[in-house]
Formats: structure tokens, sequence, C-alpha cells
């Protein structure tokens, strides 16, 4: 597609199942990001993967959360034992090449996770 | 990213034009001046950036002022479709790790 796609578009779990999130970015971008957007706040960094290079996990909330980018294209957001503080909208985007200064994100509509 | 300061909400009416502040003191020399806005039930879309010039697109103008340290986003004409929350950033160079505040949310009346 044009876009950045992301599967489901909502999912709702019970606390302490396991949840998977996907990510399908523009065709071509290397750069592809994860943010979190509670009700009413702004997004928090997740995740940054960037080609080939280590992601950057720095902004994880806890070892539950974890992602993967499988040749360097579709990726996959997990959160295992999901928590009711989890619940949120859990967005993705791309962009060419990732710096950030000079370049303009893609979003994806998102995916809103209910934890009950 | 430098700190930004924008007003929580923001009224207008439809066909009208919609100025939107967004100060940032701290802003350094290199930093560029980043919009993106917010639709209901949608990720954020980019509108517009610059560094020192004034910028316009289809969608908006930038207007930045002569020492940098703050900028006004301008929509022209709003439509509904307009109504939005809109994000003003500062990514670093090689900064990956947007970081969005709370942003003004825009409400247009018809």
């Amino acid at each position: 597609g044009a876009g950045v796609s992301q599967s489901p578009s909502n999912k709702v779990t019970e606390k302490g199942k396991d949840v998977e999130l996907r990510c399908d970015p523009i065709s071509g971008h290397t750069a592809l990001y994860w943010y979190r957007q509670s009700l009413g706040q702004g997004l928090e960094f997740l995740i940054y993967f960037q080609g080939n290079s280590a992601p950057d996990k720095s902004g994880l909330p806890s070892d539950r959360f974890s992602a993967e980018r499988t040749g360097g294209s579709v990726s996959t957001l997990t959160i295992q034992r999901t928590q009711q503080e989890d619940s949120a909208v859990y967005l993705c985007a791309s962009s060419l090449v990732g710096q950030g200064a000079f370049e303009k994100l893609f979003f994806g509509s998102g995916t809103q996770l209910s934890v009950l | 990213d430098a700190k930004t300061t924008q007003p929580n909400s923001m009224e207008s009416n439809e066909e009208e034009p919609v100025h939107l502040p967004c100060n940032h003191s701290t802003i350094s020399g290199t930093d560029y001046i980043h919009w993106y806005r917010q639709l209901p039930s949608q990720g954020p879309e980019y509108v517009i950036h610059g560094l020192t010039s004034n910028v316009n697109n289809r969608m908006a103008s930038l207007a930045i002022a002569e020492d940098r340290k703050s900028s006004t986003l301008i929509l022209h004409r709003a439509t509904l479709r307009d109504a939005a929350v809109y994000y003003c950033i500062l990514p670093r160079s090689n900064d990956y790790k947007l970081s969005f505040g709370a942003g003004t949310t825009v409400t247009v009346r018809a």
C-alpha cells in the first residue's frame, strides 16, 4: 500500500495475555519507529530500527515489551503478560533514512489496545 | 529535542485563518522546526518544516521569527477537516526520538 499499515486496528485482551501488534512500513523506508499514546497524552517513544543496525530499545517501558523487524520491512511489537496500564494506542511510523531533523515521519493509524 | 511551548487549545471559524504559535526559546542554530497534526483516531501527519526562512506548502505556511525563538503555523482558510491536535517539535540532527508534547487542539466551528 501507499502508507504505513498497522494491524489489528483494535485489540481487546485480558490481563496477563500476550499480544502482537504488526506494522508494515512504506516500501523502501529503512527507518521504523514505535510510539505509544495514552488517552489525551503526547507520544512516547518506544523503539527505533534503522537498516541493519542494532535497534534502539531505550524507550521500552519494561522487559515485557519486545519488538523485531524481519527482513528490514515488517515489524512486530510484542507485549507479554499484559497489564491494564498497557492500554493505549500503539503507533508505528517509518521514514526514508532516519535522520530526524531533515525527514518526514509517516505514521500508521495505530492499534488501540485495551487490557481488561 | 529543545523544549517547545504551545497553547492548549484554539478555536476558529470555518473559512477564517488560524495562527498557531509555538515558543522555542532554547532552540539551537541547527534545530529544524517541524509541525505535525493528528486528526481524530489517526496517527500524526507531517504538515511543514523549516529552519530560518518562512515556508509555504499546500497545507500551511510557517512563519519563523528572526531570532528563531518562536514560530507560527498559519492555516489560511480553516476547514472542518483541519480540526486536529497540532504539534510543534524541534528534532535534533540524527535524533530519531521525536518528542511530541500535548500540542494545540484546534476546533473549527461551521
